[in-house]
């Protein structure tokens, strides 16, 4: 299977603690989204990269989130000090060069902060 | 900011069509449309350019109106594999970045 992987897919975690997930796309595309969403939601936009750029970052974030494309392929998102607000779906997505295009969704990783 | 979608919600027996509209306070660049089923990610259905670009998907089909701000999604003789959330997506600055909708909530009953 070529589609975009997310790992893991389900975290449990408490309150206060850090946590990393992590993304690869698929292999030719340069364009990598993060969003979240929560139930009954579309998903929100948390921040993007082409290659290994982060171009843009959502103003909702706060400094507790950060990501990563160290080299132009996986992405990692990392959470810390976790707070309740944090439970949702954590999505990762890619998209090949060129005009805005098709964005491959991966099956996402469920945050659970107890 | 994010697109407005209209309706919330709506239950079509197979073989009905509906509409669904996405609109927008700023101007456009793009519309995209996608698909998710319970427990599953998002779907790619099409994609609406400024200047008329566009990529359809089987019997499902979408205007977009760049004056108006708005884009319409168009599904013509449901079916019951359409059952699903339809978000709009759309970009105002002619980038990447994709700002979601909250979603149409679509039931098809046989």
């Amino acid at each position: 299977d070529t589609g975009v992987s997310q790992d893991p897919r389900h975290k449990i975690t408490k309150r206060g603690q850090n946590v990393t997930f992590r993304c690869d796309p698929i292999s030719e595309h340069n364009r990598l989204y993060w969003y979240r969403q929560t139930l009954g939601q579309g998903p929100e936009f948390l921040t993007y990269f082409q290659n290994e750029a982060q171009l843009e970052k959502s103003r909702l974030l706060s400094d507790r989130f950060s990501a990563e494309r160290p080299k132009g392929s996986f992405s990692t998102l990392e959470i810390q000090r976790t707070e309740q607000g944090d439970s949702a779906m954590y999505l990762c997505a890619s998209s090949p060069k060129g005009l805005p295009n098709e964005q491959f969704f991966g099956p996402g990783t469920r945050l659970t902060v107890l | 900011q994010q697109p407005v979608q209209s309706p919330q919600a709506v239950i079509l027996r197979e073989g009905e069509d509906a509409v669904i509209n996405c609109s927008s306070s700023k101007a456009l660049y793009s519309v995209h449309w996608y698909r998710q089923k319970h427990g599953e990610a998002p779907v790619f259905l099409m994609i609406l350019l400024k200047g008329g670009e566009q990529k359809g998907h089987e019997k499902i089909s979408a205007s977009f109106n760049e004056k108006k701000q708005q884009s319409s999604l168009y599904l013509t003789a449901s079916q019951l594999s359409y059952s699903g959330t339809y978000f709009c997506g759309t970009d105002g600055t002619g980038g990447f970045k994709t700002i979601f909708g909250a979603g149409t909530r679509l039931f098809v009953k046989a």
